[in-house]
């Protein structure tokens, strides 16, 4: 069964810092991999969908990398903004014929200090 | 932008009663999903559903749940006897086609007391 953890669980950083994001998941193989963030008390909006043949996306100051082989993912988030404080979650989509749904990290929950 | 929108945004009903969740994915997609979230746990998988049919269950979508497309927009997730345990977030997804992003709704809270 495909376990995704999410280290950490909590960040806190001050405004303009660059950061990273980690993902772990233990079955590599994967169709896919999504990065979300999740404002308190609303839905997933998506960032950033990685395919099992790249390596990384790019979408503004967000940039997330792919290693299949070592079941992790990054996502890296440049000159970070007090509007970047949300939960970041990945997902992990495996590659079956039959498994269409997603697998959920917990999260890491992100405060930008202004 | 196309958006996946659902209602109500918060349901509170009684232990026992049937409660229906609506949501209205984005037009020209394919693949429906429902999927909840326990507060301060994991979000999680309940049912895919694919060509008018259930493609997908998870272990929690048991007999007391069912899903439906009544027409061409509304995707619905019913709970027949709501549980205390069934409280939670339950999002609605929705996808075009195999390689790109799931588009979540912003959720209905429901409150079984």
């Amino acid at each position: 069964k495909q376990e995704v953890t999410q280290i950490p669980a909590a960040l806190s950083v001050p405004e303009g810092e660059n950061l990273v994001l980690n993902c772990s998941f233990t079955d590599s193989a994967i169709y896919n991999l999504q990065w979300f963030r999740q404002d308190p008390g609303k839905g997933l909006t998506s960032l950033l969908l990685i395919q099992s043949s790249q390596r990384e996306q790019t979408s503004g100051r967000l940039n997330a990398s792919l290693d299949k082989s070592s079941g992790r993912s990054t996502l890296y988030i440049a000159a970070s903004q007090p509007g970047d404080s949300a939960t970041y979650l990945c997902a992990v989509r495996l590659f079956s014929g039959s498994a269409r749904q997603l697998t959920f990290g917990s999260g890491t929950q992100l405060t930008v200090l202004p | 932008e196309p958006e996946v929108t659902q209602t109500p945004s918060h349901q509170v009903t009684q232990m026992g009663q049937e409660v229906i969740l609506r949501c209205v994915p984005i037009s020209n997609h394919l693949y429906f999903y429902w999927y909840r979230q326990i507060l301060g746990q994991k979000v999680e998988f309940l049912v895919s559903f694919y060509n008018n049919e259930i493609s997908e269950k998870s272990e929690i979508f048991d007999d007391q749940f069912s899903v439906e497309r009544p027409d061409g927009s509304n995707f619905t997730l019913k709970i027949r006897s709501t549980k205390l345990e069934d409280s939670a977030m339950y999002f609605c997804a929705s996808r075009q086609g195999a390689e790109v992003p799931l588009f979540f709704g912003p959720g209905t809270r429901l409150t079984v007391t």
